[in-house]
């Protein structure tokens, strides 16, 4: 147990909805990491937060938004969703940028 | 353009034998690495990492080794165990990159047949 926990585990909506990923990384990490990977595909970084700001962002959808909240847990936004969206969804923490990432496990997002 | 490259899907090892990952990479900026291991249902975990001035790094069963004039970099499994059967990811990141900016392969799929 990586001590991330992501909810939900499994998410199917139609295109053109509207869906929150929820976030919570291990006690005492301040940065939260957003990847997505899609079918044969590796890991793609999406944005990072650290103690509720922004620190970078990677190939992330304008369609997409995220951020960090005071209890440090972390919500991804993705609207106007699209059948390409389908993924797998990982958050990932670490107390410091140099700390290994711990990564839940995933949320799966169908959109059909 | 992919900048991480993992050129096998998958491997097939048996019992007690070396497993031989490959990873190679093209920006010459990279100067750390890493690899992550992931079964089913689950996220990726680290496995071991090196840095850039090193050559080589060895964990117990794990070994990473770097070649930098190639930009590649395997990793060694001796002796494989049943349970070491997972996907597993190189990643590198970018000099002065937090661990979190990570750029990762597309995985290759290890088995290790009892």
């Amino acid at each position: 147990d990586s001590g991330v926990t992501q909810t939900p585990k499994h998410l199917i909506t139609a295109t053109g909805q509207r869906v929150t990923l929820r976030c919570s990384p291990r006690s005492g990490d301040l940065s939260v990491y957003w990847y997505q990977q899609s079918l044969d595909q590796g890991l793609q970084f999406l944005i990072h937060y650290y103690n509720g700001e922004e620190r970078a962002k990677g190939n992330i959808l304008e369609r997409f938004s995220a951020q960090q909240f005071p209890d440090l847990h972390s919500e991804l936004n993705l609207s106007s969703l699209e059948l390409g969206d389908s993924a797998l969804y990982f958050c990932a923490s670490s107390w410091t940028g140099d700390s290994p990432l711990h990564f839940g496990n995933g949320t799966r997002l169908t959109v059909t | 353009d992919q900048q991480v490259k993992q050129n096998s899907p998958s491997l097939s090892v048996q019992e007690g034998r070396i497993s031989i990952l490959n990873c190679d990479y093209t920006n010459s900026m990279f100067d750390y690495f890493l690899w992550y291991k992931k079964y089913p249902a689950e996220g990726p975990t680290f496995l071991i990492s090196i840095s850039s001035i090193k050559d080589k790094n060895e964990d117990g069963r794990f070994t990473v080794f770097l070649n930098k004039s190639a930009k590649h970099l395997s990793l060694h499994i001796v002796p494989s165990q049943p349970g070491d059967s997972a996907v597993y990811f190189c990643a590198a990141i970018n000099y002065g990159g937090s661990q979190g900016n990570l750029i990762f392969g597309k995985g290759t799929k290890l088995s290790v047949k009892p």
